[in-house]
């Protein structure tokens, strides 16, 4: 099946900076990724639909200007949390919609981030 | 909006025995697909089944079976001759079916955590 990869699985860092975290498909070129951000415990939330070479739709209560998301290939979508702080720490998903399906979403294994 | 509705935050079964995962939905629209996922503790999102709304027919796969009754917007997960492998969260899942792009984003229900006891 398709591969979704994520990098880092896991990160932390210090309130006040910006951390990216990365999004490849790894065997398929992606149109259209999503990124989810999930609490222990609790469901996933989407957070955007990122589109490549264009702008991402973001989810209604979600900050465009703390996380800003690119697409800027086929491959490779970025969520870069900017002025991060300990309540953005989450676990943060992203998946990819292979082409030519319309349906099937393969998600990437997710990043932890802890803000001290 | 759509909304999804999993009204059992905790289950258990026995190895080797069935269990049925309730699940619960609302929609105006009348194309959509339905979708069942697993979240093990490794937290890696795995794909159990998925349904299209026009089908009549229910999806299987192996040991996984739904029963998806479109009048009343109920999907449910039938888990036959549990293992220990299927302790994880189960997620059900709505998409809208076509429109591209931010159409295919998935609403979740807030899941049932499956446990397997040997």
């Amino acid at each position: 099946g398709a591969v979704v990869s994520q990098h880092p699985s896991w990160v932390i860092c210090k309130s006040g900076t910006s951390v990216k975290i990365e999004c490849r498909s790894l065997d398929f070129q992606a149109t259209t990724m999503f990124w989810y951000r999930q609490f222990p415990k609790q469901s996933l939330m989407l957070m955007a639909t990122s589109n490549e070479g264009s702008k991402a739709t973001y989810e209604q209560g979600v900050e465009k200007d703390k996380f800003l998301i690119n697409h800027a290939s086929l491959t490779l979508s970025t969520l870069t949390v900017t002025s991060a702080h300990p309540e953005d720490s989450s676990f943060y998903i992203c998946s990819a919609l292979p082409p030519g399906t319309t349906y099937e979403q393969y998600f990437g294994p997710g990043t932890r981030l802890t803000v001290t | 909006a759509q909304t999804v509705t999993q009204s059992q935050p905790e289950m258990s079964v026995q190895e080797a025995e069935t269990v049925t995962l309730s699940c619960t939905y609302d929609t105006s629209e009348n194309n959509y697909y339905l979708f069942w996922y697993k979240q093990p503790p490794s937290r890696q999102m795995i794909l159990v089944i998925r349904q299209e709304a026009y089908k009549q027919q229910n999806a299987t796969e192996n040991r996984f079976s739904v029963n998806f009754q479109k009048a009343a917007k109920s999907f449910s997960l039938k888990i036959s001759d549990s293992q220990l492998g299927d302790t994880a969260m189960y997620f059900c899942a709505f998409m809208k079916h076509g429109g591209g792009g931010s159409n295919y984003k998935l609403t979740f229900g807030k899941g049932t955590l499956l446990t397997v006891n040997p």
